[in-house]
């Protein structure tokens, strides 16, 4: 089973700012089979990203995916208020895992 | 607009067989370019894959839960189905159907409530 760690769990930032949320497996994702997902309170989770940079119908382009073998990156380019949420990453290389999930709340 | 929507009881006893089902509209679940899967998450933590079905039957499960489950199709009624044996407490969570493209899932239902209690 590959194990997805995300760091930080929590990142407190203002609107405006810039956030870098990281996801690490304990090994290569093949092909880089490797999505995120934005998650608000009471809802479903939201596809953000797959295959590690491209975007899902719909997303804005404040959202980037970068990264390949186990280190991979969602970068958000500046906050807006509706993005304040949890984040997960996910492999689908092999039997699918999540990562645990990093926390973006409002500083 | 393709929708999913879960059903099925919100409570079932330990030891028991939890069953869901999920009914997709806007869209037929025989287009080949899907997978329809399971995916839980228990109060206040992460997300599980639980398994996922292609139209035509064949079924894909996690190894952590596979002597558990069963994931099956209706297409006459555009449904697909789970069934978890032998519940626990740790398998209280919210239960989600999706829609998956190459097993990463791209729209959800809203998810169900599944209490394991006696």
């Amino acid at each position: 089973e590959i194990v997805l760690t995300q760091s930080p769990g929590t990142l407190s930032l203002s609107p405006g700012e810039r956030a870098t949320l990281s996801c690490r497996a304990s090994q290569s994702v093949s092909s880089s089979y490797l999505a995120w997902y934005q998650q608000k309170p009471g809802q479903a989770p939201r596809l953000l990203i797959y295959g590690a940079s491209s975007r899902a119908t719909g997303i804005p382009d404040r959202f980037s995916g970068s990264g390949s073998g186990t280190d991979f990156t969602l970068t958000i380019s500046r906050l807006e208020p509706e993005d304040f949420a949890v984040y997960y990453c996910q492999q689908y290389g092999s039997s699918p895992t999540f990562g645990q999930g990093t926390k973006v709340e409002i500083k | 607009q393709l929708q999913l929507q879960e059903s099925g009881p919100g409570l079932v006893k330990p030891s028991e067989t939890l069953s869901l089902t999920c009914t997709v509209s806007g869209g037929s679940i025989s287009s080949s370019s899907y997978y329809w899967g399971w995916i839980r998450q228990p109060p206040g933590k992460g997300l599980e894959w639980i398994g996922s079905i292609y139209y035509s039957g064949s079924t894909y499960y996690n190894p952590s839960l596979k002597s558990r489950v069963t994931i099956s199709v209706d297409t006459s009624k555009n449904q697909f189905s789970l069934k978890l044996s032998s519940v626990t407490a740790a398998d209280t969570a919210v239960y989600y159907c999706a829609r998956q493209i190459e097993l990463v899932p791209d729209i959800w239902g809203q998810g169900t409530m599944v209490t394991v209690s006696s």
